[in-house]
């Protein structure tokens, strides 16, 4: 079974770049039919779809965000990783990696989470 | 994009009682609707996928049904691991959003 785990820091400085990098391990992120993508939730709300990529290195990012967003992928490392630029007190949240499964019968069901991390925006 | 909204935002409900969450697209998603439940200080879990579909090792007592733009989530007999806060997502196009969520409570 797949398994996600984010990693980076947990304090951000306002006006700088938040870096959180996603590692998957039980399965290989160069499998077709799955986009790898990122999730928040600020402190008591809702989702909010960041992004994603594909293994070839596609990307697809949400509009409200797509001038501070960089998704990549490193598929010798099974990894993929988030940059969120100029940030601001509005962008702490706990941030999720997910596989986007669009095989099988499935159409972008996100089925397999990280445990996801909390980035807070501070001075 | 896509708005997505839940009726009701929060819910009181007994063990052993039958549950029905509604999501209500603002435009036609066809059955591109998925269902996921979230404990607090955990990540949200696959529950149904395109409308009716039960995600794996998912019971049996939750199921989805609806298309078009209106889509519900039912748990048949409620049991006190169902506790939690309930999301739809439409993933008929980006950006993918999802709903406000539904908070089912203890009564």
């Amino acid at each position: 079974q797949v398994q996600l785990q984010e990693s980076g820091p947990g304090l951000v400085k306002p006006s700088q770049t938040l870096s959180l990098t996603c590692t998957v391990s039980g399965g290989s992120i160069s499998s077709g039919g799955y986009y790898w993508s990122w999730i928040r939730q600020h402190p008591g709300k809702g989702l909010e779809w960041i992004g994603y990529i594909y293994y070839s290195g596609s990307t697809y990012y949400n509009p409200s965000l797509k001038s501070r967003v960089i998704i990549s992928v490193d598929r010798s490392k099974n990894q993929f990783s988030l940059k969120l630029s100029s940030v601001t007190a509005a962008d702490t949240a706990m941030y999720y990696c997910v596989r986007d499964n669009d095989s099988s019968g499935y159409y972008h069901a996100f089925d397999s989470w990280g445990q996801g991390t909390l980035v807070t925006v501070s001075s | 994009d896509i708005q997505m909204t839940h009726s009701p935002s929060s819910l009181s409900a007994s063990v052993g009682d039958r549950v029905t969450i509604t999501c209500r697209a603002s435009q036609s998603i066809l059955t591109s609707l998925n269902w996921y439940q979230q404990k607090p200080g955990r990540a949200p879990k696959l529950l149904i996928y395109t409308a009716s579909s039960l995600q794996s090792g998912v019971p049996s007592r939750f199921s989805g049904s609806g298309s078009g733009t209106d889509f519900t989530l039912t748990i048949s007999s409620l049991q006190p691991d169902d506790f939690a806060t309930y999301y739809c997502q439409q993933s008929y196009s980006t950006p993918y959003t999802f709903g406000q969520g539904t908070k089912l409570e203890i009564k």
